[in-house]
């Protein structure tokens, strides 16, 4: 069974530019989240769907960030104009019952 | 609020037996889970506890007590490969996973 699948793997860009990631979850798995992790700290939730609905998106800066889960399967987030402090680990996971399962994460660097 | 206390780092020994604490303090709760996490990897799952007591999966086991809201991993006959961090994570009643910082585990020979 194939796992949680995140696209890219890195990504380099400058500040002020935009930036996407990409997320396919768990076949089955109606609960995908985003989180953020930095160096040495736990991963930080930017945003939570069940199916197609953001039921917790309290924790997304939304002056910048968006993100979407078309018809209730993939995912992807959005930084639009990113910022120094945006460099970070961005991590994709889904979960059916019990267990959360990531994805291998993208490494954004914005220099 | 809702946290998570774990150690920052703990050192063990190879062939040796270690013990990682965490606390939690949730709105609800439902379940607590360990998750172990390699540099620059993303987090793998390991254990899922629910009720009081041990549950023992080869060379790790995961303990809780609901009442005392303490979780422990414990890891034996330490190898190498197990140097890593590890994610003490309980979910809460709005089945959200609130987060610990992690424990980095250091492996000395």
């Amino acid at each position: 069974e194939a796992g949680v699948v995140q696209s890219p793997r890195y990504k380099i860009i400058e500040k002020k530019q935009p930036v996407a990631f990409w997320c396919n979850p768990i076949s089955g798995h109606n609960t995908l989240y985003w989180y953020r992790q930095n160096l040495g700290q736990g991963p930080e939730l930017l945003i939570r769907y069940e199916n197609e609905e953001a039921v917790d998106d309290s924790q997304l800066p939304k002056d910048r960030f968006s993100a979407e889960r078309l018809k209730g399967v993939d995912s992807t987030l959005k930084i639009q104009p990113a910022e120094l402090g945006d460099s970070a680990v961005y991590l994709c996971a889904s979960s059916f019952t019990q267990g959360t399962f990531f994805g291998q994460g993208t490494r954004l660097t914005v220099v | 609020g809702q946290n998570i206390d774990q150690p920052t780092e703990m050192t063990a020994t190879e062939g040796a037996i270690v013990q990682i604490n965490c606390t939690y303090q949730t709105s609800g709760f439902n379940g607590l889970f360990w998750y172990q996490q390699h540099a620059g990897e993303a987090p793998t799952f390991l254990s899922y506890n629910v009720l009081d007591g041990l549950e023992e999966k080869g060379r790790f086991s995961s303990f809780l007590s609901r009442s005392k809201g303490y979780s422990y991993l414990l890891l034996k006959e330490l190898q190498m490969k197990d140097s890593a961090s590890y994610l003490c994570a309980a979910m809460d009643s709005n089945y959200q996973l609130i987060w610990g910082a992690g424990t980095k585990l250091i492996i000395k020979p």
